[in-house]
């Protein structure tokens, strides 16, 4: 069965809010994980990456949060903004020697104007 | 544009067909992969090359035949294909194998029919 997956597969915000996406997974071995926004037509791209050693890691306007304990992963996304509208999925590496990522399937993020 | 350019965008095919898609980076990447994405289900790693040659084997259809002449050019070459092989095909490149900042192509959208 497939170990990384969303809670929600669609979410709506008001523009100017903050987006809170999640991810669980199952294995606890897994290592890194990154999350990735696919644009209509386009393809994934990398928003920010976390490593299992970290809780918490900050970018621009995106936080990852990890909760090893309950294996989650989140995605906040401050103000969110029209052009934040997109699917975001995770991914993660396995660890155990596996240079494989798994993906999840996808939350679809909507920004109401 | 990303650095990593999929040609055809849009592909339709008959079952019968014989028709290859192309993948083309100028990142000076030395490791690529063709991945497979299909409507509600999560991104699959179908073939990865470093410096033109195989590294991983994943279970896929000898209907799916890949091609890396060069460390820039990446094809797939389609044959005798099912109706459920319609989908998004994307092609990744990244710096190394076994590093994860992967540049994804926008895709050649497939439908087989």
């Amino acid at each position: 069965g497939e170990s990384v997956g969303l809670h929600l597969p669609t979410l709506s915000v008001q523009e100017g809010d903050n987006s809170i996406i999640n991810c669980a997974y199952s294995n606890s071995a897994s290592d890194y994980f990154i999350w990735y926004k696919q644009e209509s037509g386009k393809g994934p791209q990398f928003i920010i990456d976390i490593r299992s050693n970290m809780d918490k890691r900050q970018g621009q306007r995106v936080t990852v949060l990890l909760n090893k304990t309950v294996k989650h992963l989140s995605l906040q996304i401050a103000a969110t903004q029209p052009g934040d509208s997109a699917v975001y999925f995770c991914a993660e590496n396995r660890g155990a020697g596996s240079y494989q990522l798994t993906f999840g399937k996808g939350t679809k993020l909507s920004v109401i104007p | 544009e990303t650095g990593v350019t999929q040609t055809p965008r849009h592909l339709v095919m008959g079952m019968t067909n014989k028709k290859s898609l192309k993948c083309e980076q100028h990142l000076g990447h030395n490791a690529m992969y063709w991945y497979k994405q299909s409507a509600k289900k999560p991104l699959e790693l179908m073939f990865v090359y470093s410096l033109e040659e195989r590294v991983e084997n994943n279970s896929v259809p000898s209907r799916f035949s890949p091609e890396c002449p060069n460390s820039s050019h990446l094809f797939l070459h389609l044959h005798t294909l099912q109706p459920e092989d319609s989908a998004l095909y994307l092609c990744a490149s990244s710096q190394e194998y076994r590093d994860y900042g992967y540049t994804f192509g926008s895709g050649t959208r497939l439908t087989v029919v």
